[in-house]
């Protein structure tokens, strides 16, 4: 199975309010994990990535929290705008072997409603 | 900054016909990965390298499927002979050692 897996395959947000996504992983030894963005027609995109010696980061509009007690990471996307309209990964380059290999949830849709 | 390129980025094929994915990783990066998404499985990894040295295949789905890196900068992917369900958006992608994963803009490859 999986090592990472999103909790919701779609999310309707109204512009300009804020989004959560939000994804749990398995192995407890991972200790990096990354947010990619796929739009229509292109490659995932890297958005932000956190390491386990940290709780949280910020980026430009977003936010991603991490809770190794409950294995659990979210994406906070701040005043969400129709740009935001995508599929979002979170992925976990070690997997479940600890090998070097990025694993990805099946990623939620985010669709923003005008 | 150029990031990963591929080539060719649609391709329609008859069934049976050989088929080769092309992709120039970002320069000075050691790993490059192949993917493929479909609606059904999602992204699954196919094979990866480090140092042009492939690492782990087990993703390759059968012997029809095979990649290469002749060196730092080229690899293919080539699925001889093609069929119908391997019509997919094959992404090739790098990163330097054990750090983000760039992707580039996909394969889109039709087989009928």
């Amino acid at each position: 199975g999986e090592s990472v897996g999103l909790h919701l395959p779609t999310l309707s947000v109204q512009e300009g309010d804020n989004s959560i996504i939000n994804c749990a992983y398995s192995n407890s030894a991972s200790d990096y994990f990354i947010w990619y963005k796929q739009e229509s027609g292109k490659g995932p995109q890297f958005i932000i990535d956190i390491r386990s010696n940290m709780d949280k980061r910020q980026g430009q509009r977003v936010t991603v929290l991490l809770n190794k007690t409950v294995k659990h990471l979210s994406l906070q996307i701040a005043a969400t705008q129709p740009g935001d309209s995508a599929v979002y990964f979170c992925a976990d380059p070690h997997g479940r072997t600890n090998d070097y290999k990025l694993s990805f949830g099946a990623g939620t849709t985010v669709t923003v409603r005008a | 900054d150029a990031g990963v390129i591929q080539s060719p980025r649609h391709e329609v094929t008859e069934m049976g016909q050989e088929v080769t994915l092309r992709c120039k990783p970002i320069s000075g990066h050691d790993y490059l990965f192949w993917y493929r998404q479909t609606m059904m499985r999602g992204l699954e990894l196919l094979i990866y390298f480090n140092n042009n040295v492939p690492i782990d295949d087990s993703g390759m789905p059968e012997d029809r499927f095979s990649a290469k890196m002749p060196n730092a900068s080229f690899s293919t992917l080539k699925i001889q002979p093609s069929e119908p369900r391997d019509s997919a958006v094959y992404f090739c992608a790098s990163s330097l050692w054990r750090n983000t994963i760039y992707f580039g803009e996909g394969s889109w490859l039709t087989v009928v």
